[in-house]
C-alpha cells in the first residue's frame, strides 16, 4: 500500500495563475480531506469528501475548488493564485467519519 | 464558534522527565478528539481517538485523557524520538485543529 500519494512536493505560482494538486488514496477510504497549514495556526479544512460524487465546504474554502469522480482521487484547484495561498497542503483520508485520518506528505506551494 | 488551543506552544523536556499537554477546546457537540504528531517535513500520524469525557488511551510511553473541556496527552519518561509536534484535532460540525505543541527531548 502507497497510501496518500500528493503531487507535486513543491510549486511555485504566479499570481493569477491557475493549478491542481493531486491526492490518491489506494485504502478504499470514503472520506477524504483537504487543509492548509500556516505557522502558528495549525491544519485549516479546505474542502473534504464523504464519497465519489459527494464534496463540501470546510472553514476555508474560498479559491479553492474540489470534484471527486472516484474513490480514490481528490484533486484541488487553485483557481486564481493569490500569496495568501502560500502554505503547505495535506490531502488525509479515512475509513469512515470521525475516525483516524492517513495524511500524504504535503505540497508546499509558494505564490509570488 | 468552534475553538481549540493547545499550551504550551513548545516544551523542552530532559531525556526521562514526565510532562503533559492540554488541549482545550470549546465546541457545540463533540464528536471526538484526536491526537497525532507531525514530524518536520511530513504528514500528521495519528496517535489516539478520544469520544466521550473519563476515557482514556494508552500507547508505549503516551497516554491520553478526556473531561468535558479539554484533553491531556502524558509523556512518561520522553525519550529524544519522542521529539515532535503533537496536534489536537476536535471532530464537531467539521474538523478544527490546534496549533500545536512543539516537544524537544534532549538526551
Amino acid at each position: 500500500n502507497a497510501g496518500v500519494t500528493q503531487t507535486p512536493k513543491f510549486q511555485v505560482l504566479k499570481t493569477g495563475q491557475s493549478m491542481t494538486l493531486q491526492c490518491a488514496q489506494d485504502m478504499n477510504h470514503e472520506y477524504m480531506s483537504w487543509y492548509r497549514q500556516d505557522p502558528g495556526m495549525g491544519l485549516r479544512l479546505i474542502h473534504y469528501s464523504v464519497g465519489a460524487g459527494i464534496t463540501d465546504q470546510g472553514e476555508v474554502p474560498n479559491g479553492y475548488n474540489v470534484s471527486r469522480s472516484t474513490t480514490e482521487d481528490f484533486p484541488l484547484r487553485l483557481l486564481s493564485a493569490a500569496p495568501s495561498q502560500t502554505s503547505v497542503y495535506f490531502c488525509a483520508s479515512s475509513d469512515r467519519e470521525i475516525y483516524e485520518q492517513y495524511f500524504g506528505p504535503g505540497t508546499r506551494l509558494t505564490v509570488t | 464558534e468552534d475553538q481549540v488551543t493547545q499550551s504550551p506552544e513548545a516544551l523542552r523536556l530532559q531525556e526521562g522527565e514526565s510532562s503533559s499537554l492540554n488541549c482545550s477546546y470549546t465546541v457545540s457537540g463533540l464528536r471526538g478528539l484526536f491526537w497525532y504528531r507531525q514530524d518536520p517535513g511530513k504528514g500528521p500520524e495519528f496517535l489516539f481517538t478520544l469520544y466521550s469525557a473519563g476515557e482514556e488511551k494508552e500507547k508505549e510511553r503516551l497516554k491520553a485523557t478526556l473531561t468535558k473541556k479539554e484533553s491531556f496527552l502524558h509523556i512518561t519518561a520522553p525519550k529524544p524520538e519522542d521529539s515532535a509536534t503533537y496536534l489536537c484535532a476536535v471532530q464537531a460540525y467539521d474538523m478544527r485543529f490546534g496549533a500545536g505543541t512543539r516537544l524537544t527531548v534532549k538526551p
